[in-house]
């Protein structure tokens, strides 16, 4: 079965950065591109950013630009996330997700505090 | 950058109700358009896709309709596993963007 397991929860200090893993199984992973999106504490979700499995090629949110980097490693069917530069409005859960988002990551928090 | 404005933002409802969630798009967007629902503290759920397409595993209560730039998500008779939030997610063109979410709460 189709599966997106995600690495644990981080506590980071502003300015920090933190990459989330996305480790896929039960499918061919160059198949489908994998999605980031975040959910801020009550708030809604915010698409982050694809990228495709395939060629590497990405698309990020406007937002997020100089911040954020998707990458993959096929080897091992895992799809990362990192954001640099973190803020309080970083604080959020990050969750990945197959393709068009039709399997979901189990979702990472992320706390930045000081 | 297409916006998609959902509506309306929350409702009460009974079980057994008719439930209907809209979704429009700032732009015409064929039909690549998704429902999600998220229950607290859970990764969201993909209900239907391309617009009007039911996912595997779905009760066949949920169905969804439209194209081009109004889209509506029908529960046809509200269950208590049911109450939620649910959002539409476009992927036309990039920046895919989400509606801002409909919680169904229990009247």
């Amino acid at each position: 079965q189709v599966q997106l397991v995600q690495s644990g929860g981080e506590v980071k200090k502003p300015g920090a950065s933190v990459k989330v893993s996305c480790k896929t199984s039960g499918y061919t992973f160059t198949s489908y591109g994998v999605s980031w999106v975040r959910q801020a504490p009550g708030q809604g979700l915010e698409w982050m950013g694809w990228i495709s499995t395939y060629n590497g090629n990405t698309k990020y949110a406007q937002k997020l630009q100089g911040r954020v980097t998707m990458t993959t490693d096929t080897s091992t069917s895992t799809a990362y996330m990192e954001l640099r530069s973190l803020t309080s409005d970083d604080t959020a859960v990050y969750y990945c997700g197959r393709g068009v988002l039709d399997y979901w990551g189990q979702g990472t928090l992320v706390t930045v505090s000081s | 950058d297409i916006q998609m404005t959902q509506s309306p933002s929350s409702l009460s409802a009974s079980v057994g109700d008719r439930v209907t969630i809209t979704c429009r798009a700032s732009q015409d967007i064929r039909n690549d358009l998704g429902w999600y629902q998220q229950k607290p503290g859970k990764a969201p759920k993909r209900l239907i896709y391309a617009a009007s397409s039911l996912q595997s595993g779905v009760p066949s209560r949920f169905s969804g309709s439209g194209s081009g730039t109004e889209f509506t998500l029908i529960i046809s008779s509200l269950q208590p596993e049911d109450f939620a939030t649910y959002y539409c997610l476009h992927h036309s063109t990039y920046p895919w963007t989400f509606g801002q979410g409909t919680k169904v709460e229990i009247k």
